[in-house]
């Protein structure tokens, strides 16, 4: 079975801007998270996905939205960028919705200069 | 807010020795706990997952015990390798059966040859 796949890898924008990262579930996992993996914060939790509905969000300001589709797919755009969006985005699939194990992708590393 | 911590930050050992990594939860309303490492720049894969109701778990040379009530989980490494060397992190999810995972700040290993 392939695994939690992340598109694209790397990412350099500039202030300002607006970005689009994507997320390809295990096949028949419905469950996305999304996470910040950053120096100073370590890894923080943005929000989840099941069957389409946004389930749970963590404490991040409203320029950082996601969605997801009908095959599970997930995508999560962050707005107007500021330096501190600088970060390893990571997301992870679950099966089922609820705290199951959880496997991670290898990440989208963005850097806004 | 469930804080996590992990203790030591960083470790260095020689090959072949036993270690242990700890980590603690404030916490004890969780569903599960789960033990990933990271190596540099990549994204997290999972090593073992312990439930609530379950006081440890083994694969291969990993065993992970949970005390929940203390809120404490340990994770044992036997017969340390170099290729054990990366970040190992603790995560917990909420009571609620929720997806979003509380992250350690991680012990780095690294195992000399």
């Amino acid at each position: 079975k392939a695994g939690v796949t992340q598109t694209p890898r790397y990412l350099i924008k500039t202030r300002g801007q607006q970005v689009t990262l994507s997320c390809s579930p295990i096949s028949g996992h419905r469950s996305v998270s999304w996470y910040q993996q950053t120096p100073g914060q370590g890894l923080q939790f943005l929000f989840e996905y099941f069957s389409e509905t946004q389930r749970n969000k963590g404490n991040f300001p409203g320029r950082f939205s996601g969605r997801q589709f009908s095959n599970s797919r997930s995508e999560m755009n962050v707005s107007t960028l500021e330096l501190g969006d600088s970060a390893l985005y990571l997301c992870a699939s679950s099966q089922q919705g609820f705290s199951y194990e959880q496997y991670f992708g290898p990440g989208t590393r963005l850097t806004v200069t | 807010k469930q804080e996590v911590t992990q203790i030591p930050a960083a470790l260095s050992v020689p090959e072949g020795e036993n270690l242990v990594l700890n980590c603690s939860f404030t916490d004890s309303a969780i569903y599960n706990l789960q033990w990933f490492r990271q190596d540099p720049g990549k994204g997290l894969t999972s090593l073992l997952l312990i439930q609530s109701s379950q006081r440890e778990q083994t694969s291969g040379r990993l065993n992970a015990s949970l005390d929940k009530s203390s809120g404490r989980s340990t994770l044992y490494i036997a017969a340390s390798q170099p290729g054990d060397s990366a970040t190992y992190l603790c995560a917990v999810s909420p009571q609620t059966g929720a997806n979003n995972l509380f992250f350690g700040t991680g012990t780095r290993l690294t195992v000399i040859p």
